[in-house]
């Protein structure tokens, strides 16, 4: 069964301290691994796509990188502003269902000053 | 309008009611979502249309009615609704669907819907 599980469920940080959230999946045959971002009482805001393992990608603070089994979205000297739920999503090459993304239940991060 | 839009994006209904929620894509795609979007879990797919076509109706119950009369519009008609319906429900669109295509979805802001 395709599966996304994100760590940890929460994390505080203080303004500056870098730190890194997982995303570890299974499925069958990956075609992209997916990043959003989700503030509250908001829609998830597209980040990042990743096809193939090896591949990063970087917007301001944020770096994302992909391995055969997990992802990681870097975040370097977080401002509050960084402060939001990160999900992560999968979609699968194969089955019934290959157009679908499968989410994880995301990464609460909050970034004190 | 840019983006992905919603209407309304409060909403509080009796167990009787019936209500629709509105959604626009002004983006050119072809595929649109809805999703469900409950404290604690992970987003639920509901409907998927592809080119205006139902392709995935993920074992909804029928007091939820998708209805999609173009590629930019999608509604979700809401009838004799339980509290535990209550959540965040949130509209989605796609350049494409499956066969082929690297499925970036891009989000609405979602309709807050409460239950009573």
């Amino acid at each position: 069964e395709d599966q996304v599980t994100q760590s940890p469920e929460a994390l505080r940080l203080q303004e500056g301290e870098s730190s890194s959230l997982n995303c570890s999946y299974t499925v069958s045959g990956l075609r992209g691994l997916f990043w959003y971002r989700q503030d509250p009482g908001k829609g998830p805001e597209f980040l990042f796509t990743l096809y193939s393992a090896g591949e990063e990608k970087e917007k301001e603070r944020l770096k994302a990188t992909l391995t055969k089994k997990e992802s990681f979205l870097h975040i370097t000297a977080p401002k509050p502003e960084d402060s939001a739920t990160y999900l992560c999503a999968v979609q699968a090459n194969y089955g019934g269902s290959q157009g679908n993304l499968i989410f994880g239940k995301g990464t609460k991060l909050s970034v004190k000053p | 309008e840019t983006g992905v839009t919603q209407t309304p994006r409060h909403l509080v209904m009796g167990m009787t009611n019936k209500k629709s929620l509105k959604c626009e894509q002004h983006l050119g795609h072809n595929a649109m979502y809805w999703y469900k979007q409950s404290a604690k879990k992970p987003l639920e797919l509901m409907f998927v249309y592809s080119l205006e076509e139902r392709v995935e109706n993920n074992s909804v119950p029928s007091r939820f009615s998708p209805e999609c009369p173009n590629s930019s519009h999608l509604f979700l008609h809401l009838h004799t609704l339980q509290p535990e319906d209550s959540a965040l429900y949130l509209c989605a669109s796609s350049q494409g669907y499956a066969g082929g295509s690297y499925n970036e979805q891009f989000f609405g802001p979602g309709t807050r819907l409460t239950v009573l």
